[in-house]
């Protein structure tokens, strides 16, 4: 199985900042990764897919790059709708979703 | 629009069976696979199983086989999702997702989620 770890488990930031979320997978994983936006007792919403291109409607404010097994997710200037939590999810091989990273208003 | 419809929360007892349900519409029903994602209190998203919506056929993750079952009525436009002798464990909302059956194989459009406690 494929492993998605997430760096930091929770980061505090503030509106205007620059924020940058890690997710590395046990193995290679080419480009098939995406990045999930979730508030509190909403379903996760898909922000981007194939590492980095955004999904239609997602501000361009997000940018995701990466390839084989390290990835990032980039907030270009953090918006108070943007305080949630972020999953990364690798679909090489079946499924596998990070454990999350928490953004919190600092 | 497009849109995932789940089934209401579901309170049970251990050892009890549950089916929850997730509707389709907006959309050819055939055309995109169903996933069920399972997220308990305060935890993360853990990939469930998916099914083949033209035939029915579907497959789990490890940890949910044997007491998940996952099935598709296209009649319908419903997947269904039934859990057998529940643990306290099961606790968790659960989810619904469409996946396409091409690259990238995400998901885009997801169910509200259903509740379901496992308590005596």
């Amino acid at each position: 199985d494929i492993q998605m770890t997430q760096s930091p488990s929770t980061l505090s930031a503030s509106v205007g900042d620059r924020v940058t979320i890690t997710c590395r997978a046990s193995q290679s994983i080419s480009s098939r990764l995406a990045w999930y936006q979730q508030k509190p007792g909403k379903a996760p919403k898909l922000l981007i897919y194939k590492a980095s291109t955004l999904e239609s409607g997602v501000p361009s404010r997000f940018s995701g790059s990466g390839s084989g097994t390290e990835f990032t997710l980039t907030i270009g200037s953090l918006q108070p709708d943007d305080f949630a939590t972020y999953y990364c999810q690798q679909y090489n091989s079946y499924w596998t979703f990070g454990q999350g990273t928490k953004v919190e208003i600092k | 629009q497009v849109q995932l419809v789940q089934s209401g929360s579901e309170l049970k007892k251990p050892g009890a069976s549950v089916k929850i349900s997730c509707k389709a519409s907006g959309y050819t029903f055939t055309n995109y696979a169903m996933h069920w994602v399972r997220q308990a209190p305060g935890q993360g998203l853990e990939w469930v199983a998916w099914i083949n919506t033209n035939t029915g056929n579907p497959t789990y993750a490890q940890g949910f086989t044997g007491r998940f079952v996952f099935s598709s009525d296209t009649s319908v436009s419903t997947t269904y999702l039934q859990i057998n002798s529940l643990k306290a464990e099961d606790t968790a909302i659960y989810y619904c997702a469409r996946v396409r059956y091409f690259d990238p194989l995400v998901f885009d459009i997801w169910g509200q989620g259903t509740m379901v406690t496992v308590s005596s």
